[in-house]
Parts: C-alpha cells; sequence; structure tokens
C-alpha cells in the first residue's frame, strides 16, 4: 500500500521569501507524485506532476518541485513567496497500475502562511 | 470550458437515512473519482469508474456505493448515514492515462446530525 508523509502541519513564510512545503512517499515500483493546492470552501487545484525525467519540475504560479528517489522525496518550491500562496497544499502518490485505473493517496496537508 | 460539477453544495440529514450526491465532469473526461475529505485531514479515495465501470474501490463499507451514466455523469450514494460520514465529498475527473491530473469540483458538504 502507498502512502505520504507531509512532516509540516503549517509553514510560516514572509513575503518576498523562499517557501519549501515537505513531503515524503511509501509505494511500489516507480511514483507518479501530485502537488495540489486548497483554498476555503473549494476543490483541489492541481500545481504539478512528476511522472518521469527531470527531477526538477515545474508547475503553475510559479510553483516547482523537486523529485528525490534515493530520499522518497517530493519536496514543493517556490522561489519568492506572494501572500495569495496562503492555502492548503496536499501532495499525493499514485502506483503504476492497470490502464484506466486512477488511485491517488493524499498527505494530510500543509498550511501555508505568507505573511505580508 | 465548464469544470466539474456537483450538486448540491451542502446537505444536512439525519442518522440513518439515506444521500445521492451527484457529479458532472468536464466534457471529453471519461474517468469519474469520488474522495472524502474529512475535516482537517487529505481527501481518501472511495471509488473510480471509468466507462461506466468500476476501476478502483477504496477502504470504504458497502453502504457506500457508485454508478457512472453513459453521458459519463456520476452517483454516490451513501446508505444508513453515520455521524462519521459528515465530510467534503469531492468528484474529480480525468483523461484516460494515469499522468492525466485530476480535476476537481468544489465538492458537496455533507452534515450528518
Amino acid at each position: 500500500a502507498q502512502s505520504v508523509a507531509q512532516p509540516e502541519d503549517q509553514v510560516n513564510v514572509a513575503e518576498g521569501n523562499p517557501l519549501t512545503v515537505k513531503c515524503t512517499y511509501s509505494v511500489s515500483g516507480n511514483p507518479y507524485l501530485f502537488w495540489y493546492v486548497q483554498y476555503p470552501n473549494r476543490g483541489l487545484q492541481f500545481l504539478l506532476k512528476y511522472i518521469t525525467g527531470d527531477n526538477l519540475v515545474k508547475g503553475s504560479y510559479g510553483f516547482e518541485a523537486e523529485f528525490n528517489k534515493s530520499q522518497t522525496s517530493f519536496h514543493l518550491k517556490k522561489p519568492s513567496a506572494l501572500v495569495s500562496d496562503s492555502a492548503l497544499y496536499f501532495c499525493a502518490v499514485s502506483p503504476a497500475q492497470r490502464a484506466g485505473s486512477y488511485q491517488l493517496t493524499f498527505g494530510k496537508g500543509t498550511k501555508l502562511s505568507v505573511i505580508p | 470550458d465548464a469544470g466539474v460539477t456537483q450538486s448540491p453544495t451542502h446537505l444536512i440529514k439525519t442518522r440513518g437515512q439515506h444521500v445521492t450526491l451527484r457529479c458532472s465532469p468536464i466534457s471529453g473526461h471519461k474517468s469519474v473519482s469520488w474522495y472524502q475529505q474529512v475535516l482537517g485531514q487529505g481527501p481518501q479515495f472511495i471509488f473510480q469508474y471509468y466507462e461506466k465501470e468500476e476501476r478502483g474501490r477504496g477502504n470504504f463499507p458497502d453502504r457506500f456505493s457508485a454508478r457512472q451514466f453513459p453521458n459519463y455523469s456520476s452517483e454516490l450514494n451513501v446508505n444508513a448515514l453515520l455521524l462519521g460520514d459528515s465530510a467534503l465529498y469531492l468528484c474529480a475527473s480525468s483523461l484516460l492515462g494515469q499522468n492525466s491530473p485530476l480535476h476537481f469540483g468544489n465538492g458537496t458538504r455533507l452534515t450528518v446530525t
């Protein structure tokens, strides 16, 4: 069975500073990794994904994530945080499955607060 | 293009009752998944349907069931509601292929009293 750990319940960062939201995973075989963001009373919005290839993945709104196979990590990063980045961030993993089958396992989420 | 739409947005039910939640996927998306998000937790997988067939089921009791219609819309049914079923129920659609991201609706907030 696959699992995701987001070790920080909350991350606080000053506006303009770089931010990192941590994620580690456990899955059999090659992982498919995702980051989603959730604003209050809304569904989840896709930010970026790692399937294969370059370990540094670029996504929406200036976010990027670094895949590290040896450390089984997929940390989310942004060079300069904005107040509007304040939200709940979820890391998710999916193992390679049979065609047409798709099941994500999510972490418990990390609340990001960007302080003006 | 319209995103994933879910109805109703909010629902209050009493223990023991039955509930039906509805989801319309993005046009062209044939895969629909359902997730339960309890307050303070990440979403938990309930079901995935593709081309009207169940392709995956999470660790939920048989009180939970779902189906997908020929137009790819979907319903999630929960019988004999318990207080612990109170949660945000999220529907997501995607294209064929595991590396296609899920597109989520805004969810249905179910409160069981």
